[in-house]
């Protein structure tokens, strides 16, 4: 079975520090990776997604993360954090050969951005 | 832009109540979903549909049940509605046939069963 572990449930950083967002996933076969963001009260919004090719992946608002298939994670970077980005994130992983295309989440990261 | 269209933002119920949560996409999406959202739970899948009158049991199906008659709507039934599934409802839509396909997110129903 996939799982995925994100360590932190509550991310607190300065206006224009470095945002780190930690997410560890368990899958037997290559899985897929997402991040999701979610502002409040609102629906989840897709940031970036991994599927094959380069380990380093590109999202929306300068968010980046990288695959690292030998530590099995997952981490969701932005090198400045903006006041606007204080949101909860969600990783997720949907495994090739799975059950119908389901996604499981982590249980999610509140980030917090003080000026 | 896909759209996600949950019928509802917020809703009361009583307990004991039949609840009916409906959820509309507009892009021709072969699978639905409908999860629940509860602080440090993070999203549990409760059903999902891949195609129209077909359904799936997700991780904590018990005391629900859903409907496809269309391929655009899912609606979540909450049988007898109790205290414990107050919580915040959430749909999803995502394109069959391969794994990478993110699912997009309606906007939530925040339900509260009194």
């Amino acid at each position: 079975a996939q799982s995925v572990t994100q360590l932190g449930s509550h991310v607190s950083v300065s206006e224009g520090a470095l945002v780190l967002l930690r997410c560890n996933y368990s899958s037997s076969v290559p899985p897929y990776l997402f991040w999701y963001v979610q502002y409040p009260n609102q629906g989840l919004q897709l940031l970036l997604k991994y599927t094959t090719g380069a380990t380093l992946v590109k999202g929306i608002n300068g968010f980046e993360a990288e695959f690292k298939k030998s530590e099995t994670s997952f981490h969701l970077t932005k090198p400045s954090a903006h006041m606007s980005d204080a949101a909860e994130y969600f990783c997720a992983v949907s495994m090739s050969g799975g059950s119908n295309y389901k996604l499981t989440f982590g249980k999610g990261t509140l980030l917090t951005v003080n000026p | 832009d896909v759209k996600v269209t949950q019928s509802s933002r917020y809703l009361v119920k009583r307990t004991g109540e039949k609840v009916f949560l409906e959820c509309v996409q507009d892009m021709d999406h072969e699978n639905m979903f409908w999860y629940r959202q509860d602080p440090g739970l993070g999203l549990r899948l409760i059903y999902f549909s891949y195609d129209v009158k077909m359904k799936e049991k997700g991780d904590i199906p018990e005391g629900y049940s859903v409907s496809r008659e269309k391929k655009e709507r899912f609606s979540l039934i909450l049988e007898s509605a109790s205290t414990n599934q107050t919580s915040m409802y959430l749909c999803a839509s995502s394109l069959k046939g391969s794994y990478n396909q993110p699912q997009h997110f309606g906007d939530g129903t925040r339900l509260s069963i009194l």
